[in-house]
């Protein structure tokens, strides 16, 4: 079972949508949590760490459930800019800081 | 800048021949990740630094690929007798490290390798 698992999409979704995403962890120990953002053909950049709490920033809201162990990205108000993939990742508790990664949803949004 | 660099930014080579992909993380950086990304898939981790030892090497695909990182900075990818499967961009990321708690990774820009 991959540690952590994420529907690839692609969302294609037209302007102003709300759009979510979820992604799922296999070990429940895991301590730490992020979404990356990857354009095409660039590096991953963070876009936003995941706390226990739930956290926003601006357009996006990410949350972490850990009884059903995953972690989602809200974005409202989608724009064109916010076509993407979009990665989750997961640092384990048992081997801080080695991160691993999902394989990403794709985000298309629309005019 | 002070980002994560690497070099080269592309690299061509021919099957069979051996090549050397270089990493320079971000200073004060003790952790240091290789991961390879093929056209359209996921990002596939092959090893990990923490200072100069490789706690975790358990993703190099074969032993044609090794790494090393040496000073606890640089750090430089090879890999011998180059196949066509190991096209694909390869992206280093560096962070703080062990016991600097839980912050992200920052990634360089990539090298594209191409076998051809």
């Amino acid at each position: 079972r991959k540690e952590v698992e994420q529907d690839p999409g692609p969302f294609n979704v037209p302007e102003g949508a709300t759009v979510a995403f979820n992604c799922t962890y296999s070990n429940s120990a895991s301590q730490s949590f992020f979404w990356y953002r990857q354009d095409c053909r660039k590096e991953p950049k963070l876009l936003m760490s995941v706390y226990s709490s739930g956290n926003e920033d601006g357009r996006f809201t990410a949350q972490l459930n850990r009884a059903s162990q995953y972690i989602s990205l809200l974005i409202r108000d989608s724009k064109l800019s916010d076509s993407a993939t979009y990665l989750c990742v997961v640092n384990p508790r048992y081997n801080f800081n080695k991160f691993y990664f999902g394989s990403g949803t794709k985000l298309n949004v629309k005019p | 800048g002070a980002g994560v660099s690497q070099s080269p930014s592309n690299k061509v080579t021919e099957k069979g021949k051996d090549v050397e992909l270089r990493c320079d993380p971000i200073s004060g950086h003790t952790a240091l990740y290789w991961y390879r990304q093929s056209l359209g898939q996921g990002l596939e981790f092959l090893i990990y630094f923490q200072g100069n030892s490789a706690p975790d090497k358990s993703g190099l695909p074969s032993d044609r690929f090794s790494a090393e990182r040496t000073g606890g900075s640089v750090s430089t990818l090879t890999i011998q007798r180059t196949q066509q499967e190991d096209s694909a961009v390869y992206l280093c990321a560096s962070s703080p490290g062990v016991g600097q708690g839980s912050t992200e990774a920052f990634f360089g820009q990539g090298t594209r390798l191409t076998v051809v």
